[in-house]
């Protein structure tokens, strides 16, 4: 597509259910990142892929957390037993081959509200 | 592991003022530097980037930033801003290494334009 592509762009769930966020990212983009955006925080990293290397998970917060990214394309960021404190902007991004300082193009966001 | 703080978290001008949003930067090496604007409802925008050679560096919409090591300082400046300018800014540093590839992110700055 065009762009970086992320769904639902909102999201409304109970305490203690389980969600699923998609991210479709620029075709041939190898590179896909996660970030989490708190009310009034920055950007925090979460997990970042590489085509077929390990992905990094050192930014998730906790095991309740996990990513995929299938096929080398579209990523869902799956959050377990959701906490209020899991509300925040979810943000993916995509670059072309994931060298070191190379743009980002983000997605818009899914907004995630925990009741 | 790096680290950026924007001291001012929001900051008022009028339009056709000038503009600076500071950002300070913690890494031990020369860093990738990056601005990236938020607008309303949109995903985040790259302004511009700094990997070496000259340190004044020229962006879209009007942007410029300058790397100062002694400082330890990637601020962003404009001239004179317009309405459309009313936005979240994000600076972010990248390590120049292989394996770093993640993008660690200021806490953001909210520009209110005032008419």
């Amino acid at each position: 597509g065009a762009g970086v592509s992320q769904s639902p762009s909102n999201k409304v769930t109970e305490k203690g259910k389980d969600v699923e966020l998609r991210c479709d990212p620029i075709s041939g983009h190898t590179a896909l990142y996660w970030y989490r955006q708190s009310l009034g925080q920055g950007l925090e990293f979460l997990i970042y892929f590489q085509g077929n290397s390990a992905p990094d998970k050192s930014g998730l917060p906790s095991d309740r957390f996990s990513a995929e990214r299938t096929g080398g394309s579209v990523s869902t960021l799956t959050i377990q037993r959701t906490q209020q404190e899991d509300s925040a902007v979810y943000l993916c991004a995509s670059s072309l081959s994931g060298i070191t300082g190379e743009k980002l193009f983000f997605g818009s966001g899914t907004q995630l509200s925990v009741l | 592991a790096q680290s950026v703080t924007q001291p001012d978290i929001h900051i008022t001008v009028s339009e056709g003022a000038s503009l600076e949003l500071r950002c300070n930067y913690s890494y031990g090496a020369t860093p990738y530097l990056f601005w990236y604007v938020q607008s309303p409802g949109q995903g985040l925008q790259l302004l511009l980037k700094y990997f070496s050679g000259d340190t004044l560096v020229q962006g879209i919409k009007g942007f410029e930033a300058e790397f100062k090591r002694s400082q330890s300082s990637f601020n962003l400046r404009k001239p004179s801003v317009h309405w459309s300018d009313a936005a979240e800014y994000f600076c972010a540093v990248g390590a120049n290494r292989q394996g770093a590839q993640k993008l660690v992110f200021g806490q953001g700055t909210r520009l209110t334009i005032n008419p």
